[in-house]
């Protein structure tokens, strides 16, 4: 399968602890998105690189949370001290320089407790 | 950012034609309109998009009217795999090119036996 991978799929952990997920976009796209999806909602845009620069942020990307992509292959998204507020599914998307289309991994659920 | 509305919920009987509305009145001339949908528990998945013209695939089609305020996105024989939450989505350009998704919270649609 040559789709986005995340891992893991699924993370819970105590409010005050650091995660981090990884994203593995398709092998020949250069776009990495990230986004976050709460409960009920549509999924909202937080950080963009392409290859390994991070060339957009959200502003519901606090402090807290880092992004990186260090050889413009897979990423990873941090989230230092976590709230509960940060419960959600995590997703990352990939497209080419030349596609319009996003295509979107199966997510990472984060549950803070 | 531009934004489209969708109804909350749809039914549909299974082998019917399902047909789901959006309206984006404050499309710019050049933005292109978007369907993605998402079943339970999975990331996005693309579905078709469109400028001006009505397209097809083999999933759907799209029909966009000649203002272009409104779409209908099209599955002309519903089945019950169909069941999922349907995104209408304008993108919005961020930088370089790239531009980021701007979901709002879906038609969900329900394919009934």
């Amino acid at each position: 399968d040559t789709g986005v991978s995340q891992n893991p799929r699924h993370k819970i952990t105590k409010r005050g602890q650091n995660v981090t997920f990884r994203c593995d976009p398709i092998s020949e796209h250069n776009r990495l998105y990230w986004y976050r999806q709460t409960l009920g909602q549509g999924p909202e845009f937080l950080t963009y690189f392409q290859n390994e620069a991070q060339l957009e942020k959200s502003r519901l990307l606090s402090d807290r949370f880092s992004a990186e992509r260090p050889k413009g292959s897979f990423s990873t998204l941090e989230i230092q001290r976590t709230e509960q507020g940060d419960s959600a599914m995590y997703l990352c998307a990939s497209s080419a320089r030349t596609r319009v289309m996003q295509y979107f991994g199966p997510g990472t659920r984060l549950t803070v407790l | 950012d531009a934004k489209t509305t969708q109804p909350t919920s749809m039914d549909c009987a299974e082998g019917r034609a399902a047909n789901l509305p959006c309206n984006h009145s404050t499309i710019s001339g050049n933005e292109y309109v978007y369907w993605y949908r998402q079943i339970h528990s999975q990331g996005p998945q693309y579905i078709i998009h469109g400028l001006k013209n009505n397209e097809t695939n083999e999933m759907a089609s799209l029909i966009i009217t000649e203002d272009r305020k409104s779409s209908t996105l099209i599955l002309p024989h519903a089945t019950l795999r169909d069941t999922a939450v349907y995104y209408c989505i304008v993108r919005v350009p961020i930088i370089q090119g790239a531009q980021k998704l701007v979901f709002g919270q879906g038609t969900r649609l329900t394919i009934n036996p």
